[in-house]
């Protein structure tokens, strides 16, 4: 039971444009999501959250987006950069505090020069 | 952010054994949690380990094949226990700065092939 989905495995985008990458989720009890980025041999990165009483939420370059009626999260990188190639995972969690992150399968981004 | 280390960070290991991975943090946290990623899947909760109480398992992970110690607020260690080529995976230890907010913070990861 996948309770939180990366539709997307890859996703190519040039440097300089937005890359935008998608999460889906079925559980209505999760209301704090989060993404994190993750280079190979190494940890996860965090990178940004989003309490499910925003819509949206921005720090820098990235900005995420929260649809609850459709269950839905997007992340924006604007502009892309090459140093954004990297793997891709948004988590989610019910109720704050509960300590438990559920993960999606992560996207992998290139950002092609 | 936190500063976690863990330690071994790569391993090859006969079926078999046992391997402890070891999870330092630079500072006091009150939880720390094991991750597994297998290969190619997503990162999954293995147990959260408070200090001074017994770790809390997720389903499907027990105790006696993923024991886990929490002797203070700065160390914690998980042993994967008569290992199986299945056990190959990448582990990761990961803290909450802040209590109750959810936003972890992971290390680099232990990846352990089992042949």
């Amino acid at each position: 039971d996948q309770q939180v989905k990366q539709n997307s495995p890859s996703l190519s985008v040039q440097e300089g444009r937005i890359s935008i990458l998608n999460c889906d989720y079925t559980n209505s009890m999760f209301d704090y999501f989060l993404w994190y980025k993750k280079y190979p041999a190494e940890g996860p990165t965090f990178l940004i959250s989003i309490s499910s009483i925003k819509d949206k939420n921005e720090d820098g370059r990235f900005t995420v987006f929260l649809n609850k009626s459709a269950k839905h999260l997007s992340l924006h990188i604007v502009p892309s950069q090459p140093g954004d190639s990297a793997v891709y995972f948004c988590a989610a969690s019910a109720s704050r505090g509960a300590q438990k992150l559920v993960f999606g399968q992560g996207t992998r981004l290139t950002i092609n020069p | 952010s936190a500063v976690i280390s863990q330690k071994p960070s790569r391993d090859i290991c006969q079926r078999g054994t046992s391997l402890t991975i070891q999870c330092q943090v630079d500072s006091q946290v009150t939880m720390m949690f094991w991750y597994r990623q297998q290969p190619g899947q997503s990162l999954t909760l293995i147990a959260t380990a408070n200090q001074g109480s017994e770790a809390t398992y997720e389903s499907g992970f027990v105790i006696d094949k993923f024991p886990i110690s929490r002797p203070n607020l700065t160390f914690s260690t998980l042993t994967v226990s008569n290992m199986s080529p299945e056990d190959s995976s990448i582990y990761l230890c990961s803290v909450e700065r802040t209590p109750n907010t959810d936003t972890q913070y992971f290390g680099p990861g232990t990846r352990l092939t089992v042949l």
